[in-house]
């Protein structure tokens, strides 16, 4: 495997069910995101891992709660979600995430429908 | 904070024809960067060029190239000798030093190719 894959690559799950997304990076690098993408709005971040260590958290519901257990895996649980939850879920990775010209490489994301 | 808009949802072009995509942006740090992604029905977000707010020359790689102009806050992509495999959705992003790994997308622009 190169880059970054991402799996389940499409999940249909009722608003009741508990599932997990998964992103794994071969590329060494040090730095885990996710990021929420709906139709017809901007990407939107939602978190960022470095080194392990959550960094960023942009007022996520807790109902999406993100676990990252090494530098080259990363985790988005999911619990009681809403409809307005479904959208494409993206993973990326980078270096680090310090300096304005760190380029993210991205995953094939995971289409999310809440039922 | 940063801003970036895309003001063109959609572009038609022909094969072997340029385009040119727009993109502005609206930041009040002295020290940026701009990247341009694609997107492709699968998903996946490709990124293709990376433009620095010091960079004296303009970006290129390959077909691509940036047209960077600081003054007026714009960068845009343009793409040379379009191919079928280069419709997709284009999508222009910066982080901000001051931004530390947010990266700032805009709402994209869809890119047809025809023969």
């Amino acid at each position: 495997e190169t880059g970054v894959t991402q799996t389940p690559r499409h999940l249909v799950m009722g608003m009741t069910n508990k599932k997990s997304l998964k992103c794994e990076q071969h590329l060494g690098h040090n730095a885990m995101y996710w990021y929420k993408q709906s139709a017809k709005k901007p990407l939107e971040l939602m978190f960022v891992y470095n080194f392990k260590e959550q960094t960023e958290n942009n007022s996520v519901p807790s109902r999406f709660s993100p676990e990252c257990p090494n530098s080259s895996h990363l985790f988005l649980h999911l619990h009681t979600l809403q409809p307005e939850d479904s959208a494409l879920y993206l993973c990326a990775s980078s270096q680090t995430t310090g300096g304005f010209s760190n380029e993210q490489f991205f995953g094939p994301g995971t289409r999310l429908t809440v039922l | 904070a940063q801003k970036i808009t895309q003001t063109q949802p959609g572009m038609f072009v022909q094969e072997k024809e340029a385009v040119t995509l727009d993109c502005t942006y609206d930041t009040s740090d002295p020290s940026y960067g701009l990247f341009w992604y694609k997107q492709p029905s699968s998903g996946e977000m490709i990124f293709l060029i990376y433009q620095g707010s010091y960079d004296q020359q303009n970006a290129t790689e390959g077909r691509y190239s940036l047209n960077f102009q600081k003054a007026r806050k714009s960068a845009n992509l343009v793409i040379s000798a379009s191919q079928l495999g280069d419709s997709a959705m284009y999508f222009c992003a910066m982080r901000a030093n001051s931004g530390y790994s947010t990266l700032t997308f805009g709402k994209g622009t869809m890119l047809l190719v025809s023969p």
